[in-house]
């Protein structure tokens, strides 16, 4: 079966890093996706891999190792607004997404 | 620019009841999805749409259908409710089916 593992929670403090990992078994690959998403609110793009290693953007960056099925999303100078679920996602051989159940960021002041 | 308007954003409705949840972009993306959000479980495709006229059933379709008349307009049916079916539905859309989801802002539907 497909599977999609990342950690249920996670706390961090103001102005630290955090890393979210997140690791797959599909069938197939075409693409890993990493989705933020606020209490209530809908979820929305944070990045996108294709290819191995490390896409930066911003304070965020997420990285992609296609053999070991794992990838990272890396939070840099954490603020309070980043509170919120991060969502991993793998598009699979018949370019379905298949979603993590999520991982609870909590900022502590 | 409204992007993915979904209506109702909020709905209770008695088991047994129809219901159709309404999705109208502006993007005039191809592909379309309907999800379901349950606490504890990642977002599951109920059926999806990756041009207008073609539909196809995702991982938990039963007891849902849709139609896809136009590029804008993706409404989700449930032809008699059941309380399982409660939960948080987002409709998205993608301009191809490679690309990245762009969402609604969800509507949250219980089955009593």
């Amino acid at each position: 079966g497909q599977n999609i593992d990342q950690p249920t929670e996670m706390t961090a403090t103001e102005g630290a890093i955090v890393q979210i990992n997140c690791t797959y078994q599909t069938s197939g690959f075409n693409g890993l996706f990493w989705y933020q998403q606020h209490a209530g609110e809908a979820p929305t793009f944070l990045s996108y891999n294709v290819l191995d290693g490390l896409e930066e953007k911003g304070r965020f960056s997420s990285f992609l190792s296609r053999s070991k099925g794992y990838s990272y999303l890396l939070l840099k100078e954490l603020q309070m607004k980043d509170s919120a679920s991060y969502l991993c996602a793998v598009r699979d051989s018949n370019y379905q997404l298949i979603w993590g159940a999520g991982t609870k960021l909590i900022i502590k002041p | 620019i409204a992007g993915i308007t979904q209506a109702p954003t909020s709905q209770i409705l008695a088991a047994g009841r129809r219901m159709t949840l309404r999705c109208t972009q502006d993007m005039r993306h191809n592909a379309m999805y309907w999800y379901r959000q349950d606490l504890g479980l990642g977002l599951r495709l109920i059926h999806y749409s990756n041009t207008a006229g073609t539909t196809g059933k995702g991982e938990v379709p039963d007891g849902y259908s849709v139609s896809r008349a136009n590029t804008d307009d993706f409404p989700l049916t449930l032809a008699s409710a059941v309380p399982s079916q409660t939960s948080v539905y987002f409709c998205a859309s993608s301009a191809t089916n490679t690309g990245e989801l762009f969402f609604g802002e969800g509507s949250r539907l219980t089955v009593l």
